[in-house]
């Protein structure tokens, strides 16, 4: 399994732009990457999914370069309720997964 | 609604009496799996399941069983619960295939044993 490095945490002001990124050296061919959000004591959620380029939707884009080696989830103009751990997965499939301790987020107003 | 469903939410037990916190999807997904989450380490994947019948241990399984005799089902056994076993529980599922989709989770069983 591909080992991830992220930041530990990070802080932003509401409207801003935040950028996580995501360091994976080892991934493999197969392997996808994969952002959850996290409030606390909640489960983990989806929030995008891609194997290489840019991947958008609704909530938030993924930008990964051409060696894959690294992956940025990109948060546009974020808000108080962003404020979360988000986390970076890489596999190419959830048999054996880690979700490692993410990135907090905490957004000032 | 699509949901994964675990009970209890909130358990207070003591040393050595077994317990189970269950697990329900409503998904027909074949993967489900369980997570324990620890402050400063993150959520660490107890055990998963690919199918009915099929389990594996993930990164941290001593002290716990599982079974998965229905797709639906995912229950989490603690034979002989410690207090090192107290922590916050999530299940999860989702589809299985080449590409990895979405993980669904519940919302959490937090465990505390004294």
């Amino acid at each position: 399994l591909a080992k991830t490095t992220q930041p530990i945490s990070m802080d932003s002001y509401e409207g801003q732009e935040v950028n996580i990124t995501c360091s994976h050296n080892n991934i493999a061919t197969n392997d996808y990457i994969t952002w959850y959000q996290q409030f606390p004591s909640q489960g983990p959620r989806f929030i995008i999914q891609g194997y290489k380029t840019k991947v958008t939707n609704e909530v938030a884009s993924l930008f990964i370069p051409a060696d894959r080696k690294s992956s940025t989830l990109s948060l546009p103009r974020v808000s108080l309720s962003d404020t979360a751990v988000y986390y970076c997965l890489v596999s190419g499939g959830y048999q054996k997964v880690t979700f490692g301790t993410g990135t907090k987020l905490q957004v000032i107003p | 609604e699509a949901q994964v469903t675990q009970n209890p939410r909130y358990l207070i037990t003591v040393t050595g009496k077994k317990l189970t916190v269950t697990c329900s999807q409503n998904m027909n997904h074949e993967y489900m799996s369980w997570y324990r989450q620890d402050p400063g380490l993150g959520l660490r994947q107890i055990y998963y399941s690919m199918n009915v019948e099929v389990t594996d241990k993930g990164d941290v399984p001593e002290g716990y069983k599982v079974s998965r005799k229905e797709k639906r089902n995912f229950p989490l056994i603690l034979e002989s619960p410690s207090p090192n076993q107290t922590s916050l529980y999530f299940c999860a599922s989702s589809l299985w295939g080449e590409n990895t989709g979405e993980l669904f989770f519940g919302e959490g069983s937090r465990l505390t044993v004294l």
